[in-house]
C-alpha cells in the first residue's frame, strides 16, 4: 500500500510565526508533490506542488523536497489567522499512474492572534 | 469562469435507494477523478478516468460505478447505498493527468444513507 504520512495535528502558531508542515511518502517512484489547502466543509485548493529536490517558493509559502529521505515540507512564513485550515499533502505516482493522487490524512493548522 | 461543478450538493437518502451524483467540468480537462473524504481516513481515490470511455478503478471502488460518455461530465453512480457509503464526496479534473497536472476540486457533496 502506497502511502503518504502526515502528522495530523493540531498544528498551533502565533500570528506571524513560521508554520512547519511536514508528509512522508513510501512510494519511491512518486514524481510530484502537491500541497492544497482545505478550510472546514470546503474542497481542496491548491497551494503548490514540487517536484525537484530542493525548495520552491511562491510568496508566503515554500515547498522543500527531499527525494533520499522521501520527505515534503511546507513552511508558511508570517502566518495568518486566515490560514487556519487543514494542509494536505498528496503524491503523484507517475508513469502509468499518471494524474493518481495519493493523500495524507491532513495537518490542522490554528494561527491564533 | 474555469470550474468543476457537483450536484446535489447534499442528499439524505436511504439504503439500497440508487441515486447519481453528478459532475462536469468546462476547462476540456481530460482526467476526473472522485474522491471520497472520511475523518481521519483523507482523501481516498474512488474511480478515474483518463479520457472518455476510458475509466479504471481507484483505491476504494466497491459499491460505486462511473461512467465517461462525454467528456465535461463524469457521474458518479451508487446503484444500492449502504450506511457505510455516507461520506463528503469531491470531483476533480486535470488538463492531462500527467505528474504535474494540477487537479481541480469541486465543491462537494455530502451524502448521508440512512
Amino acid at each position: 500500500q502506497k502511502e503518504v504520512e502526515q502528522n495530523s495535528g493540531p498544528l498551533s502558531v502565533p500570528e506571524g510565526a513560521i508554520a512547519s508542515l511536514n508528509c512522508t511518502y513510501s512510494d519511491r517512484g512518486s514524481q510530484s508533490f502537491f500541497w492544497y489547502r482545505q478550510y472546514s466543509g470546503k474542497s481542496p485548493e491548491l497551494i503548490m506542488f514540487i517536484y525537484s529536490n530542493g525548495d520552491k517558493e511562491d510568496g508566503r509559502f515554500t515547498a522543500q523536497l527531499n527525494k533520499a529521505s522521501q520527505y515534503v515540507s511546507l513552511l508558511i512564513r508570517d502566518s495568518q489567522p486566515s490560514d487556519s485550515a487543514t494542509y494536505l499533502c498528496a503524491a503523484n505516482a507517475g508513469g502509468t499512474s499518471y494524474g493518481k493522487l495519493t493523500f495524507g490524512q491532513g495537518t490542522i493548522l490554528t494561527v491564533h492572534p | 469562469e474555469a470550474q468543476v461543478t457537483q450536484n446535489p450538493r447534499y442528499l439524505i437518502t436511504v439504503t439500497g435507494k440508487k441515486l447519481t451524483v453528478t459532475c462536469s467540468q468546462n476547462m476540456n480537462h481530460e482526467y476526473m477523478s472522485w474522491y471520497r473524504q472520511d475523518p481521519g481516513l483523507g482523501l481516498r481515490q474512488i474511480y478515474y478516468s483518463m479520457n472518455v470511455e476510458v475509466t479504471d478503478k481507484g483505491d476504494v471502488p466497491e459499491g460505486y460505478k462511473v461512467s465517461r460518455k462525454e467528456k465535461r461530465n463524469f457521474p458518479l453512480i451508487l446503484e444500492s447505498p449502504s450506511p457505510n457509503q455516507t461520506s463528503l464526496y469531491f470531483c476533480a479534473s486535470s488538463l492531462g493527468g500527467t505528474s504535474t497536472d494540477t487537479q481541480y476540486f469541486g465543491p462537494g457533496t455530502r451524502l448521508t444513507v440512512l
